[in-house]
């Protein structure tokens, strides 16, 4: 079982350079997320979705741009990026409704420049 | 706003023996509680959770945590920890309507020493 995917594991980026982050479950997850992890921060939410087609801000949001086109997959852009997101992305997603229990991927490591 | 403490940074603990991680939390309503594991390069596993009922709860790898309400704790325990235990550690408590928003602690990472 695959589960939650994330692709690419690893970029380098150059300040102001763009690039998305592709987050894929075979769950049939109705709810998603993107967290970013820092360390001595824990994890923080950036963006959620309850839903395909759905999108709403989560913690720390700025400069960050998500998509939830289809169930399945949840995609994570940032349009102009910033050494200050530099940080480990990590993908979940949940059934809907009260469980509590994320299954995430196992991270995507971003480098700003 | 909802948020958690976890007052230690790193803990060493010696291959055998009893383990306790802390965590404190901030809620104004009944809070749902998570503990989740994260070994190195790897994502977050779920160890266990409460949510209403019996304050000591049991989850994998033989863990426990217990929910105390008077003290806004939820504290993770483990008789004997083993090698494979060495991980870093994080408290949660589920905010929004469903309680799937979680706010994470900052962590605490756990060294066994043989």
């Amino acid at each position: 079982n695959a589960g939650v995917t994330q692709t690419p594991k690893f970029r380098v980026l150059k300040t102001g350079q763009s690039m998305t982050l592709l987050c894929a479950q075979d769950m049939n997850h109705e709810y998603m997320y993107w967290y970013r992890q820092d360390p001595g921060m824990g994890l923080r939410l950036i963006h959620y979705s309850v839903g395909e087609g759905t999108t709403a801000k989560g913690e720390v949001p700025d400069g960050y741009n998500v998509s939830r086109l289809k169930k399945q997959n949840f995609l994570l852009g940032l349009e102009s990026a910033a050494p200050s997101q530099t940080s480990v992305y990590f993908c979940a997603s949940s059934w809907a409704g009260l469980t509590g229990e994320l299954f995430f991927g196992e991270g995507s490591r971003l480098t700003v420049l | 706003a909802q948020s958690v403490t976890q007052p230690d940074i790193h803990i060493t603990v010696s291959e055998g023996a009893s383990l306790e991680l802390r965590c404190n939390y901030s809620y104004g309503a009944t809070p749902y509680l998570f503990w989740y594991v994260q070994s190195p390069g790897q994502g977050l596993q779920l160890l266990l959770k409460y949510f209403s009922g019996d304050t000591l709860v049991q989850g994998i790898k033989g863990f426990e945590a217990e929910f105390k309400r008077s003290q806004s704790s939820f504290n993770l325990r483990k008789p004997s920890v083993h090698w494979s235990d060495a991980a870093e550690y994080f408290c949660a408590v589920g905010a929004g309507e469903y309680g799937n928003k979680l706010v994470f602690g900052a962590g605490t990472i756990l060294r066994v020493k043989s």
